[in-house]
């Protein structure tokens, strides 16, 4: 299985939205519906926001939205906050007998 | 509070071995799946290994199928990966996670570093 591709920046002002792709295959981001994405700011831990493509964990703002369309997922970031700045990766179940990839990640920098 | 504690990292010459620990609080152990992920310097996340709630399921990432053992002990809170055959390419900050929700990681915890020199 290979990494799922991220590009590797992203950028916008405060207010604005931002969206990151994850492109897969059909064995992992087209195979199943276990899309999901991690902010990790520098030096901390990753911080679950989205999984199951859509569906955001108690306590995650509504500002996070998930999507997926074929191979390829997004999550898009609205109403941008300085707070927001940081890397984000998704993560996608994989064929395999339990295997899960991981995109190379995205840094969101709010301009 | 709900967290997890690695413990075990350090700097370990190639070839060798070493035990990583996490010990959880706040929550029910034994009700979890419970994973191992890695981070190497720069790079992003790689999934390393999963244990089913009674640890009799194991999963690998194939670079260290045969080299890594994941195993859990409820009763004291604790995972575990022991590391034997270190490369240097498994250097890398070593996280604990939870699997709470539906395929993903839903609690992490800080991380604990490995470095294999050469």
């Amino acid at each position: 299985q290979s990494a799922l591709t991220q590009p590797p920046s992203a950028s916008g002002s405060p207010g604005q939205s931002v969206t990151i792709s994850c492109t897969g295959t059909s064995s992992d981001v087209g195979g199943y519906n276990y899309v999901s994405w991690y902010q990790q700011r520098p030096g901390k831990a990753p911080r679950l926001m989205i999984y199951e493509v859509n569906k955001r964990p108690s306590g995650v703002p509504d500002r996070f939205s998930g999507s997926k369309s074929g191979n390829t997922a997004s999550l898009t970031v609205s109403g941008l906050q300085a707070e927001d700045e940081a890397d984000y990766h998704c993560s996608s179940y994989a064929d395999g007998n339990n295997y899960y990839v991981f995109g190379s990640g995205t840094k969101v920098t709010v301009l | 509070e709900v967290k997890l504690v690695e413990s075990g990292g350090t700097l370990v010459q190639r070839g060798g071995s070493l035990r990583l620990s996490c010990a959880a609080s706040g929550f029910t152990l034994s009700d979890y799946w419970m994973k191992w992920v890695r981070q190497a310097p720069g790079k992003g996340l790689e999934w390393v290994a999963d244990i089913q709630e009674e640890g009799s399921q194991k999963y690998y990432v194939d670079s260290v199928k045969g080299r890594f053992t994941i195993s859990r002990d409820n009763t004291r809170n604790s995972l575990y990966l022991q590391m034997n055959s270190l490369r240097v390419e498994d250097t890398a900050v070593y996280y604990c996670a939870r699997g709470g929700l539906p395929r993903c990681f839903d609690l992490w915890g800080q991380g604990t570093m490995v470095t294999v020199s050469s």
